[in-house]
């Protein structure tokens, strides 16, 4: 089955600087890339997404890349603040859709002012 | 428009005792989850659900979980007898159907298996 590693699992940052969250996968088959963001006591939200026929997709201060031929992703965030603190996943899934969402282990994202 | 709703938010039991979720989708959402969130971990999906019919059960210990969700809308999840290993944060969530729509997560509960 699929199998995502999430790297690194605890990232630190200037407010205003660029984050940078790496994930690998290892089914040639998946297609669905999808970023989610968790805070505290709160279950996780999706901020970004990509299909795997196209090769990268912004919005406002996010950003995803796709290699599909290394089979990796990763998750861009510029201009970072405070808001962006989170634990934030990365996930990929076969198919047309999000049926079976396999997730990373997790970023621990911290802004420091 | 409101959210996935889960209750409890909190639940703390004794081993070997059972205990149960409840999960509200999102309204008009047909197909819903159940993950299961260790500590420091990803979420990792139990159950999915379209409708009333259970598509992919293939990851739900069945040995001691069951889940339903009888009429189609809100469904339970179940533990009997729970360990200590259980202890964990349920997460429900819903999307509008299982092909290319997004998956909202509901704020989960959390047990503590003593």
């Amino acid at each position: 089955g699929e199998n995502v590693e999430q790297h690194p699992s605890t990232l630190s940052v200037q407010e205003g600087d660029s984050a940078v969250i790496k994930c690998t996968y290892s089914d040639s088959a998946s297609n669905y890339f999808p970023w989610y963001k968790q805070e505290l006591g709160k279950g996780p939200q999706l901020i970004i997404d990509i299909r795997s026929n196209v090769g990268e997709k912004k919005d406002q201060r996010i950003a995803v890349t796709l290699n599909k031929t290394a089979k990796h992703f990763s998750l861009h965030i510029t201009e970072t603040q405070p808001e962006d603190s989170a634990v934030y996943f990365c996930a990929a899934s076969r198919g047309q859709g999000a049926q079976k969402l396999v997730f990373g282990q997790g970023t621990r994202l911290t802004i420091n002012p | 428009e409101a959210g996935v709703v889960q209750s409890p938010r909190y639940k703390i039991i004794e081993k070997k005792q059972p205990v149960a979720f409840w999960c509200n989708p999102i309204s008009g959402h047909n197909t819903l989850y159940w993950y299961l969130q260790n500590l420091g971990q990803g979420p990792e999906l139990l159950i999915r659900y379209e409708n009333e019919e259970a598509v992919d059960d293939s990851q739900l210990p069945k040995d001691r979980f069951s889940a339903e969700r009888l009429k189609g809308v809100d469904s339970t999840l179940k533990i009997q007898p729970a360990e200590l290993g259980d202890s964990a944060v349920y997460l429900c969530a819903s999307s509008l159907d299982p092909l290319g729509s997004t998956q909202y997560f509901g704020p989960g509960t959390r047990l503590t298996v003593l």
